[in-house]
This record gives structure tokens, C-alpha cells and sequence, in this order.
């Protein structure tokens, strides 16, 4: 019963690196989203997807892009890595019930940008 | 705009007190509340979510109750243990078709033996 998997669960880049963060979730779930959470900050989304083949900016989407091909996967992608995207990552995934879904959390990412 | 405050922001109890943390909501019209809990490292797991429609729901030694028309949502730990120990975040949902959550900045829980 895997829930909501990211990978990597670590990683560190130079700045201008690119690299793509996974998350895959095995509830058939409609809804995806991707957040930050910063000390200090809380937790920001960055983007989010409503069903398969959709994406939509959330408060933070600059500097990231996303992809939503098949209804299990949603990545993240940096283009260009900046120190200020040093973070931790956070994929969740929630039913297309609104008012009734629970969101569920993957474990995180944790990405350092030197 | 729904912004979502909790309080306090730190909370540092001996074992075995029943405590409450709080958490505040400025636009009354939600779907729902959701509670979660997140360890050192970790995601966060979902504790208890409570549809506008009712006004607690509770699971083992947690309660959380919901008053929307003051924009307020306890959660009640009895009998609190070291394993409690962690930190407590609340979030409602945006009330359009993105079903985006907006948190709370998360109350941070020490039991203390």
C-alpha cells in the first residue's frame, strides 16, 4: 500500500543544474499538487494538477514546471536550479470529491542548490 | 482572502495532559477542515479532516471540533504522550475548482517525560 511515492528523497545540484522530481500515486486520485515548505514559510504550492493532462500554477510556480501525462505521475522539473530553491518538496495527491477528499502526502524530497 | 492562523506556535507539556491547539480561519464558507500531524524529516500524515457539515469527529485519544461561523477548529490530545510529540498543522480548502489547501503555520508539540 504505497500511497504517494517521490523520488529522489535526496539531492544536491549546482546552480544552473536541472533535474525532475517524481511523485507517483497508486489511488487513482484526480487531484496532485506540489508544495514547498520553507522554515518560516509554511507550506506554498507551487503547482497543481486537476486530472490527467492538466496543470495550473499555484502561489510560487516560477523557476518550475510541471507535467502531468499520466493520472499516477506528476513531476517537477527545474530548469535552471537557484540557491533560492533550496527546500523541501512535497507531492500530495487527494479525490476528486471535493468536499469530502483527504489530501495525502508523499515523504518529500529535500533538495540543497549550492 | 482565506488565511489560516494557528496558536500557539510552540507548546511544551508534561506526559499525561490533555491539551488543546487552535486553529483560526478568516473566510467561514469551507468545505472542510483538515488536521495533520508531521515528524522531524518527514511528510505529513493526515489526522482527522471534518466536512463543514459536522462538528467533531474524533479518532483514539484526538478530537477536533469545528465552529465555522466563528472561523475556529480545536483539536484535543487527552492523555498526551512523548510519541505525540511533533508538529500539528490544520489547512482548509480553497472553495473553487482547484481544491488547494491553504495551512496554517503549525503548532510544534514537546511531551515531555
Amino acid at each position: 500500500n504505497a500511497g504517494v511515492t517521490q523520488t529522489p528523497k535526496f539531492r544536491v545540484l549546482k546552480t544552473g543544474q536541472s533535474m525532475t522530481l517524481l511523485c507517483a500515486q497508486d489511488m487513482n486520485h484526480e487531484y496532485m499538487y506540489w508544495y514547498r515548505q520553507d522554515p518560516g514559510m509554511g507550506l506554498r504550492l507551487i503547482h497543481y494538477s486537476v486530472g490527467e493532462g492538466t496543470t495550473a500554477k499555484g502561489e510560487v510556480p516560477d523557476g518550475y514546471n510541471v507535467s502531468r501525462l499520466k493520472k499516477q505521475n506528476f513531476l517537477l522539473g527545474l530548469e535552471s536550479a537557484a540557491p533560492s530553491q533550496t527546500s523541501v518538496y512535497f507531492c500530495a495527491s487527494s479525490p476528486r470529491e471535493r468536499g469530502t477528499g483527504e489530501l495525502f502526502f508523499g515523504e518529500g524530497s529535500r533538495l540543497t542548490v549550492l | 482572502k482565506q488565511e489560516v492562523t494557528q496558536i500557539p506556535a510552540a507548546l511544551s507539556v508534561p506526559e499525561g495532559e490533555n491539551l488543546v491547539l487552535n486553529c483560526s480561519f478568516t473566510d467561514s464558507a469551507i468545505y472542510n477542515l483538515q488536521w495533520f500531524r508531521q515528524d522531524p524529516g518527514k511528510g505529513l500524515t493526515s489526522l482527522l479532516l471534518i466536512q463543514s457539515s459536522q462538528r467533531e469527529q474524533t479518532s483514539g485519544r484526538l478530537n477536533a471540533s469545528l465552529d465555522k461561523s466563528s472561523g475556529r477548529s480545536t483539536l484535543y490530545i487527552a492523555a498526551s504522550q512523548p510519541g505525540d510529540s511533533a508538529t500539528y498543522l490544520c489547512a482548509v480548502p480553497l472553495m473553487d475548482s482547484s481544491y488547494k489547501l491553504i495551512f496554517g503555520s503549525g503548532t510544534r508539540l514537546l511531551v515531555r517525560p
